[in-house]
């Protein structure tokens, strides 16, 4: 089945420590976005890729980076991870929308705590 | 700034009866909205989907209404079961921009 996979499903990273989440997907789509989502939040847009082209959102903070090395895997670093940092971060792929809207697929996020 | 807002943090409707979630969002340049569903410890997942030039959109037993001028729209469920045990999200996108916009979400409890 086509799909969108996030690992690890759990990450737990010690405060300054940086950390590589992962996300991969088989639907062959053109955008890939990551967002952060906290506890009984809306999830929060970080950064998106349309094609190898990075969007990075104004208020995402300079310590969220992101690799695209191909259109099937994208990575989100977060360099100096703090305490604020603990939350749920989505994966989601979208085909390129060439002006129509189409939905994204979610993967099933990776929960990173902070100690 | 908020331009999307669900302000039932919570819901519960009894099996049987009918769900309505309600979302209220701002920017009238949005022309396109998404209602997604999630379960714990998964992602979401699309429900359906309206354009802004339409007013209602069925799918089985899932409604979406919207009314532009009052920049509200509503996803009714009808018949409720447990397995609609969810949070579900409006997410409105602006034509072309790729982005879309979540509202905080509201908890669904369907109560046998």
């Amino acid at each position: 089945d086509a799909m969108v996979i996030q690992n690890p499903r759990y990450q737990v990273t010690q405060f300054g420590k940086p950390v590589t989440l992962s996300c991969s997907q088989t639907l062959n789509h053109n955008v890939m976005y990551w967002y952060q989502q906290k506890s009984s939040q809306a999830p929060k847009l970080l950064f998106h890729y349309y094609d190898k082209d990075f969007n990075n959102e104004a208020d995402t903070p300079d310590n969220f980076q992101s690799r695209r090395p191909n259109t099937s895997f994208c990575f989100l670093d977060i360099r100096s991870p703090g305490l604020g940092d603990a939350a749920m971060y989505l994966c989601a792929t979208s085909p390129r929308t060439g002006g129509t809207s189409y939905e994204q697929y979610f993967g099933p996020g990776t929960r990173l705590t902070v100690t | 700034d908020q331009q999307v807002k669900q302000n039932s943090p919570s819901l519960s409707v009894q099996e049987g009866r009918i769900s309505i979630l309600n979302c209220d969002y701002t920017n009238s340049m949005f022309d396109y909205f998404l209602w997604y569903k999630k379960y714990p410890a998964e992602g979401p997942t699309f429900l359906i989907s309206i354009s802004s030039i339409k007013d209602k959109n069925e799918d089985g037993r899932f409604t979406v209404f919207l009314n532009k001028s009052a920049k509200h729209l509503s996803l009714h469920i009808v018949p409720s079961q447990p397995g609609d045990s969810a949070v579900y999200f409006c997410a409105p996108q602006i034509q072309g921009a790729q982005k879309l916009v979540f509202g905080q979400g509201t908890r669904l409890t369907i109560n046998p």
